[in-house]
């Protein structure tokens, strides 16, 4: 079965550093997006993203987040100061339809020194 | 915000026995979906619902879309070891995103 890939696995910064998560979506999808999940709680819905531009973004995805998809299958999530706060698993997903049967990848788990 | 509750947030059961969690909005949904994340998983799809009061099965669950279409209910019959892991319903709000409930997680002991 087609998968959602998410690179790297873990990801280890100081707090004010830079971060890029990095995706690669299925192929044929066509809708994408970012979720978090803090150690033990909800999934917690970041941006989703269509035809190279963001659909919908939560309170959460504020100026300091930002998202891309340089070529036809990248799609990166920047972080450009990290927060201790931001320290969390943070989930890719795509889906053929918006919003509809999500695929998620095995996530990165960010943590913020 | 736009929320969907979710209870109960952990539940044990005895295997064999049955398990349900409840969903809900105060907002009427286009549609509600179920996930399930296995321990230190990822969240994988089970099951979509779009019309007010839809019944879907497969195999020993049940899943549920409530007549006023803010409600949701998954219903797992004579549980296994296999079924462990947290449940998430995912409620999607017209022209929004989709935003996922706070989980139960089911343990089962054998």
């Amino acid at each position: 079965e087609p998968e959602v890939t998410q690179t790297p696995s873990h990801q280890v910064t100081q707090m004010g550093q830079e971060v890029i998560l990095r995706c690669v979506p299925i192929s044929n999808h066509l809708y994408f997006y970012w979720y978090r999940q803090i150690l033990g709680q909800k999934v917690e819905f970041l941006v989703s993203f269509y035809n190279n531009e963001i659909s919908e973004k939560s309170e959460i995805f504020d100026d300091q987040f930002s998202v891309e998809r340089p070529d036809g299958s990248n799609f990166t999530l920047k972080i450009r100061s990290t927060k201790l706060e931001d320290s969390a698993m943070y989930f890719c997903a795509s889906s053929g339809l918006q919003n509809e049967k999500l695929f998620f990848g095995s996530g990165t788990q960010l943590s913020v020194l | 915000g736009q929320q969907v509750m979710q209870i109960p947030q952990y539940q044990h059961v005895q295997e064999g026995e049955d398990f349900t969690t409840y969903c809900n909005s105060s907002t009427t949904l286009s549609n509600i979906q179920w996930y399930k994340q296995r321990p230190g998983g990822h969240p994988v799809f089970l099951i979509q619902l779009v019309k007010s009061g839809e019944v879907k099965k497969q195999k020993r669950l049940t899943f549920q879309f409530g007549e006023a279409k803010k409600n949701s209910s998954l219903h797992i019959t004579a549980t296994q070891t296999t079924d462990v892991g947290t449940y998430f319903c995912a409620g999607l709000i017209y022209g929004t995103a989709l935003i996922f409930g706070k989980g139960t997680t089911l343990s089962v002991s054998s």
